[in-house]
């Protein structure tokens, strides 16, 4: 099993809602990582988690909120967010230093 | 710093026709360097990659990255593209942090591909 799993793939939001991102990774990897895309960029790193244990915060607003549960999974919670926060969202993850990333499909949220 | 090059935005091949996307890096130690390709509203598939030893790496889809210290370049080529080889195409560096990788993205080169 070579996959990263993001659900939902598509999530519209009002401002005033509260949704949550949700990355799933069965492969043994322990560090795990949020990027942003918007239209045309590369991949915006975000947050990475390192043996369930966040290690980088790029100065993200607090309006988005990381969380590692377990090895296997990455949230994202979500709240108060704004229109230009509208990005294609994607879930990664590395066994180790010396390895690449897989990369999930993404969610594509779009805030309104 | 670290930092990733792309310096062709768009680039448009007739298929069939020879391809190659230009990367540059700027890194302190030995790089891990990667390719990757997406597709529209898709995530990043990795294509190829390099740690050490052989200078050129063959990836999937049949593409291959020649990785050149003395010109800080990494890139990747294709004897004969397909039309589905048309996407996004992102080159990246890695840096060692710790336990994991902090990978930095070039700009990426949007592929077109002419029939």
């Amino acid at each position: 099993d070579t996959e990263v799993t993001q659900t939902p793939k598509h999530l519209v939001m009002g401002m005033t809602n509260k949704k949550s991102l949700k990355c799933e990774q069965h492969m043994g990897h322990r560090a795990m990582y949020w990027y942003k895309q918007k239209a045309k960029k590369p991949p915006e790193l975000m947050f990475v988690y390192s043996y369930e244990k966040l290690s980088i915060n790029e100065s993200v607003p607090s309006r988005f909120s990381p969380e590692c549960p377990n090895s296997s999974l990455l949230n994202l919670h979500l709240h108060a967010l704004q229109p230009e926060d509208s990005a294609l969202y994607l879930c990664a993850s590395s066994l180790d230093r010396a390895t690449e990333a897989f990369f999930g499909q993404g969610t594509r949220l779009t805030v309104v | 710093a670290q930092s990733v090059t792309q310096p062709d935005i768009h680039i448009t091949v007739s298929e069939g026709a020879s391809l190659e996307l230009r990367c540059n890096y700027s890194y302190g130690a030995t790089p891990y360097l990667f390719w990757y390709v997406q597709s529209p509203g898709q995530g990043l598939q990795l294509l190829l990659k390099y740690f050490s030893g052989d200078t050129l790496v063959q990836g999937i889809k049949g593409f291959e990255a020649e990785f050149k210290r003395s010109q800080s370049s990494f890139n990747l080529r294709k004897p004969s593209v397909h039309w589905s080889d048309a996407a996004e195409y992102f080159c990246a560096v890695g840096a060692e942090i710790y336990n994991f990788n902090k990978f930095y993205f070039g700009s990426g080169t949007k592929l077109n591909v002419k029939p």
